[in-house]
């Protein structure tokens, strides 16, 4: 299985504080992307990097991908209250099929204190 | 609306029932899925729909029936309703897909159900 797991499982900060969320994954990969879950919602995609770029910026989200390493890792900067929300990472493959579909990790739980 | 959207939201049943999980999207997306979310276990793919009439399986598909005689519609059917069914379930919807597609998927707001 080319699933990912995130990695810590959960994660408290303060506001304003940096959150750090890591993604691993086991096999090869077309690109990797990260989704935001708020309580009680669906998901929402955040970024997409592809296999052959190793950071991706969008506002204050930094996505790095090592796929030697087969590993990624989301950075949200100076985190709000309204972060507050289970970030998952998918990784879509690049087999006949396993590029049909995404296979998501567990999620990180991130709780942002006032 | 334009989007993807569920129905119902919440749903309770009892086992041994049939029940039929509804989802809508306006975007005319070729690829629909449905997943399950437990604790633990993340999402998980039970189907997924490449065109209509087009459908095959995912990670758990047993105990699940799927159907798409329309582009738009995406029914997921558990045939007969046990407790470990009891779990909440996302559609999504995605434009194309194939090695040289980025397109993402979208997610409709989920539907919550009990089986007791």
């Amino acid at each position: 299985s080319q699933q990912g797991e995130e990695d810590p499982q959960a994660l408290s900060i303060q506001e304003g504080e940096n959150a750090t969320m890591n993604c691993s994954y086991k096999t090869s990969i077309n690109n990797l992307q990260w989704y935001r879950q708020n309580s009680g919602r669906g998901l929402v995609h955040l970024i997409l990097i592809r296999s052959n770029e190793r950071e991706k910026h969008s506002g204050r989200l930094r996505v790095t991908l090592d796929t030697s390493k087969k590993s990624s890792s989301l950075l949200i900067t100076a985190s709000r209250a309204a972060d507050t929300a289970s970030y998952f990472c998918a990784t879509q493959g690049t087999t006949q099929g396993g590029s049909e579909k995404l296979v998501f990790g567990k999620g990180t739980k991130l709780t942002v204190n006032p | 609306d334009a989007g993807i959207t569920q129905s119902p939201r919440y749903k309770i049943t009892e086992t041994g029932r049939q029940v039929t999980l509804m989802c809508h999207q306006t975007w005319s997306h070729s690829y629909m899925f449905w997943y399950r979310q437990d604790l633990g276990h993340g999402l998980r793919l039970i189907y997924y729909s490449a065109a209509a009439d087009i459908t095959d399986k995912g990670e758990v598909p047993d105990g699940y029936v799927v159907s798409r005689s329309k582009t738009e519609n995406f029914p997921l059917t558990l045939e007969s309703a046990t407790r470990s069914q009891t779990s909440v379930y996302f559609c999504a919807s995605r434009r194309t897909s194939g090695p040289t597609s980025t397109d993402t998927q979208y997610f409709g707001p989920g539907t919550r159900l009990t089986v007791l």
